[in-house]
Parts: structure tokens; sequence; C-alpha cells
């Protein structure tokens, strides 16, 4: 099993859509997590930074379950500019603080 | 304003021949790392480095090494390029002193190197 594993997708959605992508992990060690954004051909960005309470910004909305290990994101009122892959990451604890990625959810916004 | 860049960006080389991606970064950033990029692979970590005179191995290290002499720079060789290693490599750094701290464990990538192995 994958440390940090995601739905590929392709998630193809219209303009104004809400879209969620979830993200399990299974380390329950793990101490930080995110999300970034991944335009074609390059490189990924963070979106950001998923907190134990949850947290917004904007449009985005990130939870954390730690007891059922997996961490989300809601996209509300999609954009055409919102089309790219999401990748989630999650840095192990133990000293190490290695982030490992996810394969990254596509995501398609159609007029 | 602080960076990270890589070098070369394109780059075309033949099986066997010995290849350097350059990484250079202006954050004054402890840990670095290097990734490689594939379809249906997604990110994968081949070396990283916590500091200087200090690398270690990630999950697909053979064949790649890496050198950390000063701070700023990461080079990362392939001693050998074998057509396996076509792939996008990116480049990462991260302030480790930020630990605990909002924005502590936060990556900033370089624009990756496109390496082409015939």
């Amino acid at each position: 099993r994958k440390e940090v594993e995601q739905d590929p997708g392709p998630f193809n959605v219209p303009e104004g859509a809400t879209v969620a992508f979830n993200c399990t992990y299974s380390n329950s060690a793990s101490q930080s997590f995110f999300w970034y954004r991944q335009d074609c051909r390059k490189e990924p960005k963070l979106l950001m930074s998923v907190y134990s309470s949850g947290n917004e910004d904007g449009r985005f909305t990130a939870q954390l379950n730690r007891a059922s290990q997996y961490i989300s994101l809601l996209t509300r009122d999609s954009k055409l500019s919102d089309s790219a892959t999401y990748l989630c990451v999650v840095t192990l604890s133990g000293g190490s603080y290695i982030p490992t990625f996810g394969r990254g959810t596509s995501l398609i916004v159609h007029p | 304003d602080a960076e990270i860049t890589q070098s070369p960006r394109h780059k075309i080389t033949e099986t066997g021949r010995q290849v350097t991606l350059a990484c250079h970064q202006t954050w004054n950033h402890n840990n670095m790392f290097w990734y490689r990029q594939d379809l249906g692979h997604g990110l994968r970590l081949i070396h990283y480095s916590y500091g200087v005179q200090d690398t270690n191995k990630g999950e697909v290290s053979d064949g790649y090494s890496v050198s950390r002499s000063n701070t700023e720079d990461l080079p990362l060789t392939l001693e050998s390029a074998a057509s396996s290693q076509t792939s996008v490599y990116f480049c990462a750094s991260r302030n480790s002193d930020a630990r605990g701290t909002l924005g502590a464990n936060v990556l900033t990538f370089g624009a990756g190197s496109r390496l082409t192995v015939l």
C-alpha cells in the first residue's frame, strides 16, 4: 500500500461546480499535511497547508481527519483556471521530516 | 527576491554519458531535495540533504549521486545515464528551522529540468 494515496481522476466538472478531493495516508505518525497545485509541465506550488481544525482560503477548504487518516480539499465555484493536478503531501514524523507525495488528482473545469 | 533555480531546463544526452543537473537556492534553506516525476508514478524522492556535507538516499537513488559543499547548491549527477532515467527532475528546498511554526515544512520547487536519454 502506498504511503499517500489519491484518486487520479480526472475530475471533469463545469464552471461553478463544487468538487472535493480526498487523500489517505498510511502512517498515523504523520505530522504535516499540504495541498499543492501543479499546472501542466510546471513545478508544484503550495496551495494551502492543512491544519488540525480545518482551514479555508478563499474558495478552498481543507480538512484533516486524523482518526480516519485522510485529508480533503473542497473547491467551491470552480473556475477554468482551477484546471490542474492537485497533489497531497504528507510529512512523516520521527525526525526525518521527509515529504511524501501522492500521485495527484487531475481536475478539468470546462465552460 | 529569494529563488531556487535549476539548470539546464532541457537536456538531451546519450546512454552512458555522465550528466549533472544543477540546483541553486538563495533562500538559505538547510534542507534540499531532488525528485523525479514520471507519468503513473508521481513525484519520487531521489536524494536529499539536511545541510552542508549531509546527503541521504531516497526511494529511487540507484544511478544518482549528490554532493552538498555549501548551503546554496545540491547538484544531481547521473554517473552513466540510462534510458530509464528520462524524466522531469525537480529540486526543492525547505527551511528546517521553521519546524513547529506556521509555514514549517513547506517545500519550494525549482522550475524543473527535463532530461531525455537516447
